[in-house]
């Protein structure tokens, strides 16, 4: 069965500094999907990034970036250059395979609060 | 990329009775969309699988007796909420995947609250 865990209930990090988000997956599957999504107090998902399990390079979206460590089963997701915007909460995701009609599992989530 | 509606945004309705939210997507046409349920700081759970012209797939554990889902178009899926209680008070969310393997596109959700 597929698992997501977030071991960070809560971050503080100092705005324009950079933080990183654990992320730990379980799965047997060779082919699936890792996302990571924003959810501000609005409620509305954000999403931020994407890493395929076969893509070789880490992905990066603007000041966010994905480490991949495949063998370490983790996606953690790096903001650099936080902002007071950046507050939310986080949440990582995995899809089995490639296709979008497949589910998605989402991580417990990580509450980030960026301080002036 | 899919924008995705739902519609109502915030619904208050009293115990017993049935609300029916609608998840319409916008500019693509989806074979497939799902419902998530989120409580008060917890994740999002998945709730079922919502598919076109046929009957839903179910999580374990969700009552597919009191949460109907109906995917009768291309672009509309509606959860009804049936006998609502009290404790189906939460935020329900739907989500549209689209043509790429990293695409996901999820509505703006629904605050559900019972009393």
């Amino acid at each position: 069965a597929q698992k997501i865990t977030q071991t960070q209930p809560g971050m503080f990090v100092q705005e324009k500094e950079a933080v990183t988000l654990d992320c730990t997956y379980d799965t047997s599957d060779p082919s699936y999907g890792l996302f990571w999504y924003k959810q501000p107090s609005s409620g509305e998902m954000i999403f931020l990034i994407y890493q395929g399990s076969y893509d070789q390079q880490n992905a990066t979206e603007g000041r966010y970036s994905l480490n991949f460590q495949k063998a370490r089963k983790s996606a953690n997701l790096v903001i650099s250059a936080s902002q007071l915007g950046d507050s939310a909460m986080y949440f990582c995701a995995m899809r089995k395979g490639m296709d979008s009609s497949y589910k998605l599992i989402f991580g417990s989530g990580t509450r980030l609060l960026v301080r002036p | 990329g899919a924008v995705v509606s739902q519609h109502p945004s915030w619904v208050i309705c009293k115990s017993g009775t049935s609300v029916k939210i609608e998840c319409r997507s916008l500019d693509f046409q989806a074979t497939t969309m799902f419902w998530y349920r989120q409580f008060p700081k917890q994740s999002l759970m998945l709730m079922a699988t919502s598919n076109e012209g046929s009957k839903a797939t179910y999580e374990q554990g969700v009552e597919k007796d009191k949460f109907l889902i109906n995917h009768a178009s291309l672009t509309l899926s509606t959860l009804t909420v049936t006998s609502a209680h009290p404790e189906d008070s939460s935020f329900y969310i739907c989500s549209v995947g689209g043509t790429t393997s990293y695409e996901q596109y999820f509505g703006p959700g629904t605050r559900l609250t019972v009393t």
